[in-house]
């Protein structure tokens, strides 16, 4: 079984700050994908990348793939209160079974 | 599109009771995913229907969970009895492809049933 370890598990800052999430394994994957879970709902797919070393931008947020497959980044530019959620990674192995980390509950407060 | 619908938003029950929960999935999607997610924790795959057809139950307690998706479109978790440590979200997903034939294939979420078992 993969195992997918997110750092750190909870981050707070203020807003306009930037902040780093991660997300590793031992473990080589065929995708990667970032999700976005708000209190009381369902996680919301932020992003999906495929090739090592990838590196994929939406707005103030960047998205990076390891050259090897077994983990990735996010990181968020001049963080704002909306940004404020639980960010989960989740990894396919080459049969297509997704699982989850844990995630990393991020807090902005502005 | 109308995204993927579940009920009740919350139950609380006692342990050794039945519940169920209900979904009813993005319409011409053919996969649909049953996750638990306890607290604290990413979620957890119960069950992965292609169609009507299982594809994946491996990690569904099957002494106590039961699901189905009779007619390839709507689809209910069934838990009995429950136990004190099934107090989680129970959140339901589908696709439109299998990501077995396609890794990029983005899951989409409800927003969950809560369950609380005292």
């Amino acid at each position: 079984t993969q195992l997918l370890e997110q750092s750190p598990q909870f981050l707070s800052i203020q807003e306009g700050e930037n902040l780093t999430v991660y997300c590793n394994s031992s473990s080589v994957f065929s995708s990667l994908q970032w999700y976005r879970q708000e209190p009381g709902e369902g996680p919301v797919l932020l992003v999906t990348v495929v090739t090592g070393g990838e590196v994929k931008k939406l707005k103030r947020l960047t998205f990076q793939f390891g050259d090897a497959r077994k983990d990735s980044s996010l990181h968020i530019t001049a963080a704002q209160p909306g940004d404020t959620g639980l960010y989960l990674c989740a990894g396919a192995n080459s049969w297509g079974k997704l699982q989850f980390g844990a995630g990393t509950q991020v807090v902005v407060t502005p | 599109e109308a995204g993927v619908a579940q009920s009740p938003r919350y139950k609380i029950i006692e342990k050794r009771q039945s519940v169920a929960f209900w979904c009813n999935p993005i319409s011409g999607h053919a996969t649909l995913y049953w996750y638990q997610q306890i607290l604290g924790q990413g979620p957890k795959l119960l069950i992965q229907f292609q169609n009507n057809g299982v594809v994946d139950d491996s990690q569904l307690p099957k002494d106590r969970f039961s699901a189905e998706r009779l007619k390839g479109v709507d689809s209910t978790l069934k838990i009995q009895p429950a136990k004190l440590e099934d107090s989680a979200v129970y959140l339901c997903a589908s696709s439109l492809e299998d990501t077995d034939s396609s890794y990029n294939s983005p899951l989409h979420f409800g927003n969950g049933t809560r369950l609380t078992v005292t």
